[in-house]
Parts: structure tokens; sequence; C-alpha cells
């Protein structure tokens, strides 16, 4: 079956850390890919999105995101994480023979001062 | 601004009972999903709608079924809800992959519990 696995489940850095989570995926054909972030108590938003073209992507607030193909990988990057970037965040997948979307497990990421 | 609305944020709800869950959207997208968030478990699909009257099931449909008699309306039924579906429920809408921006907006979610 279809899946995404996001490694990192639980992530605490202090602010201007350096930040990387992982997100893999089990889809051997062509895909979409996504990053979505929730904020504590607000709705999922988009962060970032891949679906051709230049494999590095950059998305809202600083962040960037690398597809790599061989690897099946969508890797979410921020040089320097701020206390707001406190949250959760979601990879996802989306095989181009179908509009399903598929989550990963997510990674809550906490950002101390 | 899209928006996918929700129309409960918080449901209490008695074992047994049947449960309707209602979300709407306002930018005409072909497709709309139910997901439940559980800690752990990130989003896990419930069902999909591509089109009016048509339904595709997801990961874990059981115990749930759905209806869309309308475009921009997809609502989620418990048919009788049990304590293991206390959990937040989303709702999100998307244009078909063959187009642009086709990325998935989601509502504000709603927190059901199940006593």
């Amino acid at each position: 079956a279809q899946s995404v696995s996001q490694h990192n489940h639980h992530v605490i850095l202090s602010e201007a850390a350096s930040l990387e989570l992982g997100c893999n995926y089990s889809y051997g054909g062509t895909v979409n890919l996504f990053w979505y972030v929730q904020y504590p108590g607000q709705h999922l938003q988009l962060l970032l999105k891949y679906f051709s073209g230049d494999p590095l992507v950059k998305g809202i607030k600083g962040f960037e995101a690398e597809f790599i193909k061989s690897k099946f990988s969508f890797n979410l990057r921020k040089p320097s994480v701020q206390w707001s970037d406190t949250a959760e965040y979601f990879c996802a997948v989306r095989p181009h023979n179908t509009d399903k979307l598929i989550f990963g497990t997510g990674t809550r990421l906490q950002v101390f001062p | 601004d899209v928006k996918v609305t929700q129309s409960s944020r918080y449901l209490v709800k008695r074992t047994g009972e049947k449960v309707f869950l209602e979300c709407v959207q306002d930018m005409d997208h072909e497709n709309m999903f139910w997901y439940r968030q559980d800690p752990g478990l990130g989003l896990r699909l419930i069902y999909f709608s591509y089109d009016v009257k048509m339904k595709e099931k997801g990961d874990i449909p059981e115990g749930y079924s759905v209806s869309r008699e309308k475009k921009e309306r997809f609502s989620l039924i418990l048919e009788s809800a049990s304590t293991n579906q206390t959990s937040m429920y989303l709702c999100a809408s998307s244009s078909p992959s063959t187009g642009l921006n086709t990325e998935a907006f989601f509502g504000q979610g709603t927190r059901l519990t199940v006593v």
C-alpha cells in the first residue's frame, strides 16, 4: 500500500538552530508532494509543494524542501528556526493517477527561546 | 480566500447515536475529503469524493459513511458512534490533480467525543 513515513515524531530545538524533517514515500510513480503545517489551535496550512521542475522548492516563512526522486524523499529544511515555528508538520503525497492525498504521521516541533 | 467550513468545532455524543458531521466549501472544488487526526497517527483518510454522488473509501472507512448530494457539501456519517471514534475530524477540498494550484484546503476541524 502507498504510505508516507516521517521519521521524526518529536523534535525539540533552540531558536536559531537548523531544522531538517525527513519524509519518505513508497509510491513508485510520479507524485505531487506537499508539506503542511498546523500551528496550535489552527487549521492545516500549506507550507510548500512540489509538482515538477526544480526539485528544490521554497515555501513560506523561510522553509524549503528538496525532492530526491532516487531516494523517494522530500525533506523539509529551515536554516534558522524561530519560536513561532512551534507547530506540527505533515508531509503528504498525491500519486498522479489519483486525487487522493496521503499524509504521514506528522512531526511535532517545539522551539525554545 | 478559500473557505472550508465545518459545522461544529466541538461535539459530544453518546455511544450508539447516529452522528452527522457537515462540511461546506466555497471554491467549487470537485474533490472533498474526510480525515481523522489522532496523536501519533497523523491524518488518516476515511472517505474521498471526486464528484457529486461519487465516493471512494479511504484507509479507514469502517463505521463511517458519506454523502455528497451537492458539489459544495460533503457529510460524514457515523452510523452508530463508538468510543473509539473519539477524534478530531478534518474536512478538505481540492481541485483535480490535472489542474493548477491543486493543493488541498482544510477546515478548522471538529473534535468529536463519544461517551
